[in-house]
């Protein structure tokens, strides 16, 4: 059965530097997202991507995030210059249509120093 | 705006006990409703999910949830939960329109006594 693959599975940074983190959605999806959970904390969206372009994000997504599709299987999230509060788990989603299930890869646990 | 609210925190339950969660949501157009579960160390998977028809699902592992529109609720059940159910269940929802993010619930962390 297809997955949303996700790399690395753990990253350990020093606070002020910039970070990708990757993912590989499945591959006839169109919709792809990031959402991140805080230890103990919901999992919460940051944002949507549809036709190479965002279509929604929330306001923790801010000028320090961004993302990418650099090619036709990969989708990037950029954290700019990390923070000690963007210490979290990382999860991509990705579903064939908007509303639809979204299938959720393994997560990279995102560790700023 | 999409809010979904979980009502139990932490629920611990012995094994053969019977299980409901409670979620309900709050959203003015037509919703997905979803259930995922993520067991410890591992990611998020689908339990069930409801687009329409009948508002009985089953999902996995003896899962199953009922939509009550009225209620604006989409509760959890599991007529007997075992050791292994022991995990975070996270209610979510998703619409056809603003490109489909889902918004979850805080999550209930169900602790399963052998």
């Amino acid at each position: 059965e297809p997955e949303v693959t996700q790399t690395p599975s753990h990253q350990v940074t020093q606070m002020g530097q910039e970070v990708i983190l990757r993912c590989v959605p499945i591959s006839n999806h169109l919709y792809f997202y990031w959402y991140r959970q805080i230890l103990g904390q919901k999992v919460e969206f940051l944002v949507s991507f549809y036709n190479n372009e965002i279509s929604e994000k929330s306001e923790i997504f801010d000028d320090q995030f961004s993302v990418e599709r650099p090619d036709g299987s990969n989708f990037t999230l950029k954290i700019r210059s990390t923070k000690l509060e963007d210490s979290a788990m990382y999860f991509c989603a990705s579903s064939l249509l908007a509303g639809g299930t979204q299938y959720f890869g393994p997560g990279t646990r995102l560790t700023v120093l | 705006a999409q809010s979904v609210s979980q009502h139990n925190h932490h629920v611990i339950l012995s094994e053969a006990a019977s299980l409901e969660l409670g979620c309900n949501y709050s959203y003015g157009g037509t919703v997905n409703l979803f259930w995922y579960v993520q067991y410890p160390g591992q990611h998020l998977q689908l339990l069930l999910k409801y687009f329409s028809g009948d508002p009985l699902v089953k999902g996995i592992k003896g899962f199953e949830a009922e939509f009550i529109k009225s209620k604006f609720s989409f509760n959890l059940r599991k007529p007997s939960v075992q050791w292994s159910d022991t995990a975070e269940y996270f209610c979510a929802v998703n619409s056809n329109t603003n490109a489909g993010k889902s918004t979850f619930g805080d999550g209930t962390t169900l602790t399963v006594k052998p």
